[in-house]
């Protein structure tokens, strides 16, 4: 079936940093979602992306939708501790409302 | 935040038993989902519902049956559960104009 490679599959990030993941697939998309999942917490809904090549920003979130709309990034600006959790990608394929999910990214405070 | 809750939040129930878990939303929209969530595996989609009792399967049915005489309400039955079953089940809604999924808060059930 369809499945969409996100990674890094985890990350350290300090203070201040900026920090970025993406999503990939074989397939074409017609939607990106990002979503992010704090522990014991339903994923909650960030960035939404509609159209290749779309680029839309949440505070110090900025997310792309790729012009082959076969993938996706997620950027993270100046981190702070509470951007901890993990990060998932999701997209529709058709005028269906079953979404793909990557597998997550999993962010960490650095030590 | 859109209105959505899962009951119970948390489950410990023996195998061979059957489990009904429960979500309830209030934002009057038409489509609902079944996910479980696993170590290594992401968020897989259970069954969905395109309206009251309109259902499908989705990748990992097998073992579940939903159903919804409701909009607001949207049912998962383990029938006899397995201890393969223990997982964090998650409902989401969707509906409006981009149809985009809401998550609710997650059961974490655990079958002995």
């Amino acid at each position: 079936g369809q499945q969409l490679n996100q990674s890094p599959q985890s990350m350290f990030i300090q203070e201040g940093e900026d920090v970025s993941m993406n999503c990939t697939s074989s397939s074409i998309f017609n939607t990106w979602l990002w979503y992010k999942q704090d522990p014991g917490e339903g994923p909650v809904l960030l960035i939404a992306l509609y159209k290749a090549g779309e680029l839309t920003s949440n505070g110090r979130l900025t997310a792309q939708f790729g012009i082959t709309r076969k993938d996706s990034f997620l950027n993270i600006s100046a981190s702070i501790p509470s951007d901890v959790g993990i990060y998932f990608c999701a997209s529709r394929r058709d005028a269906g409302n079953k979404l793909t999910f990557g597998g997550g990214t999993r962010v960490l405070v650095k030590p | 935040d859109a209105g959505i809750t899962q009951s119970p939040r948390h489950k410990v129930t023996e195998t061979g038993t059957p489990v009904t878990l429960r979500c309830h939303q209030t934002e009057n929209h038409r489509y609902m989902y079944w996910y479980r969530q696993d170590p290594g595996h992401g968020l897989r989609l259970i069954h969905y519902s395109y309206g009251v009792k309109d259902t499908d399967k989705g990748e990992v049915s097998d073992g579940y049956s939903v159903s919804r005489s409701k909009t607001e309400d949207f049912l998962l039955t383990l029938e006899s559960a397995t201890s393969s079953q223990t997982s964090v089940y998650f409902c989401a809604i969707s509906g409006g104009l981009y149809n985009e999924q809401f998550f609710g808060p997650g059961t974490r059930l655990t079958v002995l």
